[in-house]
């Protein structure tokens, strides 16, 4: 089974401080993705990764950076949290599309930060 | 804009009966349309559907798109206190470019009272 895992579960963190938010998944998928979640806006993408070192801004990408090193890790990076960063993130993988792309993504359990 | 809008937002039913939500889309193109439940954690993956008119089915799950009237419902017949959920809807743009971004509907908060 595919698994993908979010080390963190529940964060509280301040304004100004920065959050690494990490994922890591197991089947080797050259995509990778963070989603916030938020009561009434439904899932929305922050950025996507295509493969290592690559990445591109989603629909709403403003506070936030990502870093891909390595194929199986992809971190969100808020740089200084902010109160209207209290949310669920969800990270998320797939196959590339040279590798039988479903267009299927694998959901980690989501970090649920609050910022105070 | 909302360019997937889901309906209805939420529905209560009872238990042994059928319901239908709906997903109807502002793109005219694309590779596919997805659905997904979620639960108290992470979405789930239930059907991705590509062609208009076919019925994709997983027990008493199914689904349809119509790529004419740009829409697709999901049926669940037979409902379960387990169907209780919401339910994702995605639309997937065409290969090239950005293709990874699905982008996602409000959902549909499924209860289902025993």
């Amino acid at each position: 089974d595919v698994k993908v895992t979010q080390s963190s579960r529940y964060l509280v963190k301040r304004t100004g401080e920065k959050v690494f938010l990490e994922c890591v998944q197991d089947m080797d998928h050259e995509n990778m993705f963070w989603y916030r979640q938020d009561p009434g806006l439904g899932l929305r993408l922050i950025y996507f990764s295509y493969d290592v070192k690559m990445k591109e801004k989603g629909d709403i990408p403003e506070g936030y950076s990502v870093s891909r090193e390595k194929k199986e890790r992809f971190s969100l990076i808020l740089e200084s949290a902010s109160t209207n960063q209290t949310s669920m993130y969800l990270c998320a993988s797939s196959l590339g599309v040279y590798r039988l792309y479903t267009g299927e993504l694998f959901f980690g359990e989501g970090s649920r930060l609050t910022v105070l | 804009e909302d360019k997937v809008v889901q309906s209805p937002l939420s529905l209560v039913v009872h238990e042994g009966d059928t319901v239908t939500l709906n997903c109807s889309y502002e793109v005219t193109n694309f590779r596919s349309l997805l659905w997904y439940k979620q639960e108290k954690k992470a979405p789930t993956f239930l059907f991705m559907l590509t062609s208009s008119g076919i019925e994709k089915k997983s027990g008493r799950l199914s689904s349809i798109l119509d790529k004419k009237e740009l829409f697709s419902i999901l049926n669940i017949t037979a409902t379960q206190t387990g169907d209780s959920a919401v339910y994702l809807c995605a639309v997937e743009p065409p290969s090239g470019g950005s293709n990874y971004k699905l982008t996602f509907g409000k959902g549909t908060l499924l209860t289902v009272n025993p």
